[in-house]
């Protein structure tokens, strides 16, 4: 059964660039059958889309988060990454990584100087 | 964006009876290969969401039967046929036909 993990740091400074790498197990990034993706929830709150990478190497952000998104896609490792620049308070939030299928366990980010 | 109407927000519900929630969306889920990209996700405490509905009414692996999807177009349900303590948390509609993918606001099922 296809797992996934996130991992990155916890705190990051305004200003700075968020990045986390989620690592799939169980099954292939290459497959044709899924498409890769992150989502965020702030505490307490609901969840928000922020982009997908699919096989293809074809990516799709969030319009409200597009300016600073980047997702990516390492084969070798089976790996899939986010980074989020010029991160504020207001990007704080549990990240997930996510396929057509699973969610990994998340993440919480928070953004404090 | 499309947006995604959940209701109610909260749905305090006793155990073993039914529950329903609503999803409703301001433009149509049909994508033009004929599906509807309408997903139903569970959210328990402290965990991550977990996908128990697929295009509307498919189950996926190991969803207990007595949640069932159902809806056309811009409106959507879950229900829940009678009601288990492991099913408190809350429940979002998603949509994935339209970019970008939007979710509900969420509702929050409670035992009375």
């Amino acid at each position: 059964q296809l797992q996934l993990q996130e991992s990155g740091p916890g705190l990051v400074k305004p200003s700075e660039t968020l990045s986390l790498t989620c690592t799939v197990s169980g099954g292939s990034i290459s497959s044709s059958s899924y498409y890769w993706g992150w989502i965020r929830q702030p505490p307490g709150k609901g969840l928000e889309w922020i982009g997908s990478i699919y096989y293809s190497g074809s990516t799709y952000y969030n319009p409200s988060l597009k300016s600073r998104v980047t997702i990516s896609v390492d084969t070798s490792k089976n790996q899939f990454s986010l980074k989020l620049s010029s991160v504020t308070a207001a990007d704080t939030a549990v990240y997930y990584c996510a396929n057509s299928i699973s969610w990994g366990q998340g993440t919480l980010v928070t953004v404090s100087s | 964006d499309v947006v995604m109407t959940q209701s109610p927000l909260s749905l305090p519900v006793t155990l073993g009876q039914p529950a329903s929630i609503s999803c409703r969306s301001s433009q149509s889920l049909v994508y033009s290969d004929g599906n509807t990209y309408l997903n139903w996700f569970q959210q328990r405490p402290g965990q991550s969401p977990r996908r128990l509905i697929y295009k509307v009414s498919n189950w996926d692996s190991g969803v207990p039967d007595r949640f069932s999807g159902s809806g056309s177009g811009t409106d959507f349900t879950l229900k829940i046929s009678r009601v288990e303590a492991e099913d408190v948390g809350v429940y979002y509609c998603m949509q994935g036909t339209h970019w970008p993918i939007t979710f509900g606001q969420g509702t929050r099922l409670e035992i009375k």
